[in-house]
């Protein structure tokens, strides 16, 4: 079945560091790609999409690109500021059922100030 | 426009006992989703309803689960006669088509301590 892999469990920054956080999917076709942060006693927030190869997700300075050659979709962020502390999950829509979402493990990321 | 609403917050019941829980998709959202999460096996499907029908339930622990949506705006999951390994966040999320690979926006969700 399709599956999700975050290799980070952890990364600490200080602030105005540059973030990568890896994900790479297995799934056939094309799954709609996810990034969800989430923040201590609350549900999963929706950070941003992408459908199609190539194409770039982005919102409140973080980022990734649908890269289906690589089958990879790698969070990213210029300057990370202490309010970004949260756990950040990767997700594939499953392309058997079309709407299960499919959750890497997270990556909890832990910003020194 | 308000967020998926979820109650109670925080809910600890004795083994053996019922818990429900209850879940108030985003107006005008047609898609409801029950999802578990605990340290262990991180964030798990349950069940799914479209159209307030339920469409896949896969995910369900058997015999003493079960969820339902008797009208649009609401949906409850059910867990009879509760036992430890239930303790866990169950979160509810919607979206707004019944088809394809849409959005899913999530609520807060329940934490439930069996003791």
């Amino acid at each position: 079945g399709d599956s999700v892999t975050q290799t980070e469990g952890q990364v600490a920054l200080s602030e105005e560091d540059f973030l990568t956080i890896h994900c790479n999917y297995s799934a056939s076709g094309y799954p709609a790609l996810f990034w969800y942060v989430q923040y201590p006693g609350e549900g999963p927030q929706f950070l941003f999409r992408a459908s199609r190869d190539k194409e770039k997700g982005s919102s409140r300075g973080f980022e990734a690109t649908y890269n289906k050659e690589a089958t990879s979709f790698h969070l990213q962020k210029a300057s990370v500021q202490e309010s970004d502390s949260a756990v950040y999950y990767c997700a594939l829509s499953d392309t058997k059922s079309n709407y299960q979402l499919i959750w890497g493990s997270g990556t909890k990321l832990i910003i020194k100030p | 426009n308000a967020g998926v609403i979820q109650t109670p917050r925080h809910k600890v019941t004795g083994k053996g006992q019922e818990a429900t829980l209850w879940c108030e998709p985003i107006s005008g959202h047609s898609a409801v989703f029950w999802y578990r999460q605990t340290i262990v096996q991180g964030l798990e499907f349950l069940t799914y309803f479209r159209n307030q029908a339920p469409i896949d339930d896969s995910g369900m622990p058997k015999e003493r689960f079960s969820a339902q949506m008797p009208n649009q705006s609401h949906s409850t999951l059910k867990i009879q006669s509760t036992q430890p390994q239930d303790s866990a966040v169950y979160l509810c999320a919607s979206s707004t088509r019944d088809w394809g690979q849409d959005t899913q926006y999530f609520g807060p969700g329940t934490r439930l301590l069996v003791l």
